[in-house]
């Protein structure tokens, strides 16, 4: 297995363009989740989806959208780039259900918006 | 206040060191408690996993819950410089496969030879 995936690993954006994060697992895992970091501030949630067709807002959403076609594929679009969105961009999975249930993260994406 | 408060350090041991690592907390509805290890350049690993208070041992690794003062730590016995690395503690009020979670801000640890 692969694991989580995610395109690309660095993007340098001007202010006011758009891209797409990609991320993509191979485990079958029905919950997915969108993270940045910002340096010494930790993980901030940005959006989640519990399944194809199911995404809901996090702590951090603004600026963002989520679309959840599939159960691999849980692309992250930012509209209108603004300096504020200079982070590293984690995705991760999870499987359903109780017990420990480790989120599996991806590599992650860091973009810098001038 | 903030839901969870982790001293970012970084925290610089000597090889061999037992290290202490702490988060606190506001929210008493959490429940479980986990700690993340993230290299850098690297996405976080899940570490540790516990549920409500007690201690939890995995080889060099001990993490410990104290709900009543709402206070987690991980240590580290006879720490490597393998164990260099930023550790998140993570925390949530249901089971991780029912609600989102938590995140303290990470403490950076280095551990030289």
């Amino acid at each position: 297995n692969a694991g989580v995936t995610q395109t690309p690993k660095f993007r340098i954006l001007k202010i006011g363009q758009s891209m797409t994060l990609q991320c993509t697992q191979d485990m079958n895992h029905n919950y997915m989740y969108w993270y940045r970091q910002d340096p010494g501030m930790g993980l901030k949630l940005i959006y989640y989806s519990v399944g194809a067709g199911i995404t809901d807002k996090g702590e951090v959403p603004n600026g963002y959208n989520v679309s959840r076609s599939t159960t691999e594929d849980f692309p992250l679009r930012l509209e209108l780039a603004a300096p504020s969105q200079t982070s590293v961009y984690f995705c991760a999975s999870r499987s359903s259900g109780t017990g420990d249930n480790e989120q599996f993260f991806g590599p992650g994406t860091r973009l810098t918006v001038l | 206040q903030k839901e969870v408060e982790q001293d970012p350090g970084p925290l610089s041991v000597p090889e061999g060191a037992i290290v202490s690592l702490n988060c606190t907390y506001s929210n008493s509805a959490f429940q479980y408690f986990m700690w993340y290890r993230q290299y850098s350049r690297k996405g976080p690993e899940l570490l540790m996993y516990t549920y409500s208070s007690g201690n939890k041992e995995d080889g060099r690794f001990t993490a410990q819950v104290d709900k009543s003062s709402k206070y987690i730590s991980l240590f580290i016995r006879d720490s490597q410089p393998s164990d260099s690395a930023t550790y998140l503690c993570a925390m949530s009020p249901l089971p991780a496969g029912y609600s989102t979670l938590t995140f303290g801000k990470g403490t950076m640890l280095l551990v030289s030879p």
